[in-house]
């Protein structure tokens, strides 16, 4: 079955650059996409198709592909983006598959 | 506007059973495959199991395979998942949502969630 590894946590300072990373085999057949969860909410698509963003989504929110690894960007980090964001792909088999989730926090 | 509104979760008993629904408005329902996403407490999302739109094809992740089954009616713009067999580990928030991976657009609408505690 698919795996996608996220690291656990990222931590950065208000108004820095947060990148959040994806890696699993399948990302070098399969899109990747992100979503954004605040606590007690539901997830949010930020990201699809590696690169695309829905409308709707700041900006500052970019996604990019290299291989087995996708990576989400979050540029001039902002307070609501304090959130956990886990990245999904799908599998061979007709399902899909997520990351473990990242917790961004500040520094 | 797009409105997933999930109901039927609760308290259950290991080996129990439980019918979760997602009705939807807002979009033609008939036209997309859906999914369900669970959340167990403190721990990340899990894809559970999805639907095409005519109900044709279906999908599930491999701990809940012959155990909960998918389902929907399209002419009441209803999502189901019925979960028997239940346990301890099926503890989670269940959400519903517009499936549009296969298309290559994520999974761009959900709902808020259903609780589902499986206990003694």
């Amino acid at each position: 079955s698919y795996e996608l590894t996220q690291p656990p946590s990222v931590s950065v300072s208000p108004g820095q650059t947060a990148r959040i990373t994806c890696s699993g085999d399948s990302l070098s057949k399969q899109h990747a996409y992100w979503y954004q969860q605040k606590p007690g909410q539901a997830p949010v698509l930020l990201i699809y198709r590696d690169i695309d963003r829905p409308s709707g989504i700041p900006e500052r929110f970019s996604g990019s592909s290299s291989g087995t690894t996708v990576t989400l960007t979050i540029s001039g980090v902002q307070a609501e983006d304090e959130a956990d964001y886990y990245c999904q792909s799908a599998d061979s088999s007709g399902g899909s598959v997520f990351g473990g989730g990242t917790k961004l926090t500040f520094l | 506007e797009v409105q997933l509104v999930e109901s039927g979760g609760g308290l259950v008993q290991p080996g129990g059973s439980l019918r979760l629904s997602c009705e939807v408005s807002g979009f033609t329902f008939s036209s997309y495959r859906m999914s369900w996403v669970r959340q167990a407490p403190g721990k990340g999302l899990e894809w559970v199991a999805n639907i095409k739109h005519d109900g044709s094809e279906k999908h599930y992740v491999d701990s809940v395979k012959g155990r909960f089954t998918i389902s929907r009616d399209n002419a009441k713009n209803s999502l189901y998942l019925q979960m028997d067999s239940l346990r301890a580990e099926d503890t989670a928030v269940y959400f519903c949502a517009r499936d549009r991976l296969w298309l290559l657009q994520g999974l761009d609408y959900w709902g808020q969630g259903t609780l589902v505690t499986v206990s003694s």
